[in-house]
């Protein structure tokens, strides 16, 4: 089975700072990654997703992230947050079974930005 | 389109009792999967319905289990509650073709908090 591990549990930001939030997979194989955002209150909502092609992805609200399949990594960044970006992101990779995939995720990362 | 609708939003159960949660998958989607995400967890994969059937399971007791109907819309059962099956169950709808199951992208519904004492 597939693990992934989110380096932060908890990050705080003031506005306007650069944001990256660590991302890495076990899987060696061919993978599809994917971040997803949960605002306080909202259900899980997708922020990008990479299956493909150029390993930089941009995503909604300005989020972008790079896939490195030689460091199992995916990574996310904003270059400047704002408080609206307050949440918990989760990164979570697509694992192939037996007749069915589904989702591995990491524990997330709780995004506080102070304005 | 309409997303994923959980039902109910909110429960509180004791030790022992059963639970019932409902789940309507969004318009166009034929599977649905569910997650349980404890406190500080992200969600972790309980089982797949698709085409009326189980067709994957993570590593939960077989005292949880589901149903698919053929609206597409979907339950998940719990028996015998324990205190550890406290957390916010998700429910997620996606578009699986015939011959393929590739990656696919889930929607997720609000989640329904149960809460066992």
């Amino acid at each position: 089975a597939q693990s992934v591990s989110q380096h932060n549990h908890h990050v705080i930001l003031s506005e306007a700072a650069s944001l990256e939030l660590g991302c890495n997979y076990s899987y060696g194989g061919t993978v599809n990654l994917f971040w997803y955002v949960q605002y306080p209150g909202q259900h899980l909502q997708l922020l990008l997703k990479y299956f493909s092609g150029d390993p930089l992805v941009k995503g909604i609200k300005g989020f972008e992230a790079e896939f490195i399949k030689s460091k199992f990594s995916f990574n996310l960044r904003k270059p400047s947050v704002q408080w609206s970006d307050t949440a918990e992101y989760f990164c979570a990779v697509n694992e192939m079974n037996s007749g069915y995939s589904t989702l591995t995720f990491g524990k997330g990362t709780m995004l506080l930005v102070s304005p | 389109e309409t997303g994923v609708t959980q039902s109910p939003t909110h429960l509180i159960k004791t030790r022992g009792q059963q639970v019932t949660l409902r789940c309507s998958s969004q318009s166009g989607h034929n599977t649905v999967s569910w997650y349980q995400q404890a406190l500080g967890q992200g969600p972790q994969f309980i089982f797949q319905y698709y085409r009326e059937e189980e067709n994957g399971r993570g590593n939960f007791p077989p005292r949880f289990s589901g149903l698919q109907f053929p609206n597409y819309s979907s339950e998940l059962n719990v028996n015998a509650l324990e205190l550890d099956d406290s957390a916010l169950y998700l429910c997620a709808s996606s578009f699986r073709s015939r011959t393929s199951f590739g990656a696919n992208v889930l929607t997720f519904g609000a989640g329904s908090r149960l809460t066992v004492l």
